[in-house]
């Protein structure tokens, strides 16, 4: 089925830096969704976003629903050891109900 | 917040048992649920969408005989992996979303690992 594009696989920062992930698709999507994965658990939400051109912060994590409806970025400033994890983005079409779409996931490594 | 729970958290059994993974709700009413298929270092698969009061949706490849969805109230579904075997090991995930409110994003449990001896 379809996937959305997340790359790289994996980043490497310095504590204390900005980070920014970018994800993007062939089709256009409702909602878009950032969530994060420690592991051995299920994904947390970080943000969600539900109209193009929204931009939402949540802490130090803010994301943006692109205007094309087919991309969302998602910023991490001033990173933190604890920001290491999985974050996958997701996009939701038309009608609350409707399933997700999975970006294979980009790996977080924070060096201290 | 909107919080589901998911149970067991881990469960080792021995080949051909069938194994029961519970996903609820705890503070809002879901007529959807979503169960998941997560293998190492991948990404989310959907299995199934579980509808309360009706028949799942099972995604392409995905067997009902082998992974059975009961949304029997607003507030849990359950998906039991029958006459289990090693393939079946993985992590399942279940999530949902506030169906009383709009714009709600889904809420996803924390896993259930299963392993298949």
């Amino acid at each position: 089925g379809q996937q959305l594009n997340q790359s790289p696989q994996s980043m490497f920062i310095q504590e204390g830096e900005d980070v920014s992930m970018n994800c993007t698709s062939s089709s256009i999507f409702n909602t878009w969704l950032w969530y994060k994965q420690d592991p051995g658990e299920g994904p947390v939400l970080l943000i969600a976003l539900y109209k193009a051109g929204e931009l939402t912060s949540n802490g130090r994590l803010t994301a943006q629903f692109g205007i094309t409806r087919k991309d969302s970025f998602l910023n991490i400033s001033a990173s933190i050891p604890s920001d290491v994890g999985i974050y996958f983005c997701a996009g939701q079409g038309r009608g609350a109900n409707s399933k997700l779409t999975f970006g294979k996931g980009i790996t977080l490594s924070v060096r201290p | 917040g909107a919080v589901v729970s998911q149970h067991p958290s881990w469960v080792i059994c021995k080949s051909g048992t069938s194994v029961k993974i519970e996903c609820r709700s705890l503070d809002f009413q879901a007529t959807t649920m979503f169960w998941y298929r997560q293998f190492p270092k991948q990404s989310l698969m959907l299995m199934a969408t579980s509808n309360e009061g009706s028949k799942a949706t099972y995604e392409q490849g995905v067997e009902k005989d082998k992974f059975l969805i009961n949304h029997a109230s607003l507030t849990l579904s359950t998906l039991t992996v029958t006459s289990a075997h090693p393939e079946d090991s993985s992590f399942y995930i279940c999530s949902a979303r506030n169906s009383g409110t709009r714009n709600q994003p889904q809420h996803f449990g924390d896993g259930t690992r299963l392993s298949i001896l």
